[in-house]
């Protein structure tokens, strides 16, 4: 057990609606990370929350957002969703930001597997 | 931009064999760099690390150690066991979120 929590396990919604993904990180660590896990594309980052503000951003679609809150877990809301984004979502933390430490290292949630209909 | 490329699967072995999957990649300077491991239906975890040249990281009977005049980062493992069957992934992290490989599939059979 990594300590990052992530809510739901599955999703399973049709084209065109939206949904929300919920990460709680580890206690005491500072920055959330997104990524897309698909078979054609593997794992990509999409976006990076340091103690509530935006610090790195990927590969995400403008249908896309995020954001952390002042307890710092994070959301990720997916909007107008297309077949093309079923995959699975997960969230990862770590105590430092993206100019921290290069020896931070991630912990990663079990992840959210989004089916889209 | 930095990359990962590793070994295509899947690999198949049987039990005690040993194993080996190759990882290079491509980074200015000296990135960090990680083993995550992704078992059935589970989130990833990681394996092990390696920060600077020449060092090696090591967990559970895996090694890799980093070759900077290689830009490498083999994964090796003497005897492999039934449960180490899952998704090896390289990654590496230079100033930015982890880049990931696209990962390797193990199974291991008895």
């Amino acid at each position: 057990d990594s300590g990052v929590t992530q809510t739901p396990k599955h999703l399973i919604t049709a084209t065109g609606q939206r949904v929300t993904l919920r990460c709680s990180p580890r206690s005491g660590d500072l920055s959330v990370y997104w990524y897309q896990q698909s078979l054609d594309q593997g794992l990509q980052f999409l976006i990076q929350y340091y103690n509530g503000e935006e610090r790195a951003k990927g590969n995400i679609l403008e249908r896309f957002s995020a954001q952390q809150f002042p307890d710092l877990h994070s959301e990720l809301n997916l909007s107008s969703l297309e077949l093309g984004d079923s995959a699975l979502y997960f969230c990862a933390s770590s105590v430092a930001g993206a100019s921290g430490r290069l020896t931070d290292t991630q912990y990663f949630g079990p992840g959210t597997r989004l089916t889209v209909l | 931009g930095n990359s990962v490329t590793q070994m295509e699967g899947p690999v198949t072995l049987s039990e005690e064999a040993f194993l080996t999957i190759n990882c290079t990649y491509t980074a200015t300077g000296y990135p960090s760099l990680f083993w995550y491991v992704q078992y059935p239906g589970e989130g990833l975890q990681l394996l092990l690390k390696a920060t600077k040249a020449d060092d090696k990281g090591s967990n559970k009977g895996f090694e890799a150690t980093y070759r900077k005049e290689t830009t490498s980062f083999h994964l090796e493992k003497g005897s492999v066991q039934v449960s180490d069957s899952a998704v090896y992934f390289c990654a590496l992290r230079r100033n930015t979120p982890l880049v990931f490989g696209k990962g390797t599939r193990l199974s291991v059979i008895a």
